[in-house]
């Protein structure tokens, strides 16, 4: 059975850096074709995907926020991570972790910028 | 980057009749390996998205037949046979012939 499950801070302040954390299980990312996106959701509006790491570990970011944008994996514990520096308001959206092709969507962490 | 442009942007259904939702890519998904990398979600309220269908026209895991895909390699069809009350919520189409781009989503509505 595949599950994923998003963690992150909740609220944070403008200029700090958002760690998010994806922990799944049910499959592997070293495993041959396995890959992680990260997709965000602000309220009311649609899906804007993020970042996408691959069992090779290759990585791939939205152009829009690629400076900001930093993916990685611990293969040992099955979880993926993502960190955006330099928030601002408009990066208050539940953010989903999925296996791709999105197979697999986590519950989703909702992440609240405000000063 | 792949643009997805979703059409329309909400329907509102009777129960048991069909509803279909078109996407457009700006770029051919047909790789050469003869795959279409379109894939098909679900949102319903409250809820994570769900997959659909992928590579364009194969039912995922679990999704009832009257779900089907359908396209061309920049043209794409939902189509929701027989509609249900539980079919309500937010299509996205999508792509991952290079990286992932969404569709700006349809809601669907009942009746």
């Amino acid at each position: 059975q595949v599950t994923l499950k998003e963690s992150g801070p909740g609220i944070l302040q403008p200029s700090q850096t958002l760690s998010l954390t994806c922990t799944f299980s049910g499959f592997s990312l070293s495993t041959y074709g396995m890959g992680v996106g990260w997709i965000r959701q602000p309220s009311g509006k649609g899906l804007e995907w993020l970042a996408n790491i691959w069992w090779d570990d290759d990585k791939y970011y939205n152009p829009s926020l690629k400076n900001r944008l930093t993916i990685s994996k611990d293969t040992s514990n099955n979880q993926a991570f993502l960190k955006i520096t330099n928030v601002d308001t408009a990066d208050t959206a539940t953010y989903y972790c999925a296996r791709i092709p999105g197979d697999h969507w986590g519950q989703g962490v909702m992440v609240t910028v405000s000063s | 980057d792949i643009v997805m442009t979703q059409a329309p942007l909400s329907v509102s259904v009777t129960p048991g009749e069909s509803a279909s939702i078109s996407c457009r890519s700006s770029k051919s998904l047909l790789h050469s390996n003869g795959i279409t990398y379109v894939y098909w979600y679900l949102q319903k309220p409250g809820k994570s998205p769900q997959l659909l269908i992928y590579r364009m026209s194969n039912l995922a895991s679990g999704v009832p037949d009257r779900f089907s895909g359908s396209g061309s390699e920049t043209d794409f069809t939902l189509k929701i046979s027989r509609v249900e009350a539980e079919d309500v919520g937010i299509y996205y189409c999508g792509q991952l012939l290079e990286k992932l781009t969404f569709g700006s989503g349809t809601k669907l509505e009942i009746k």
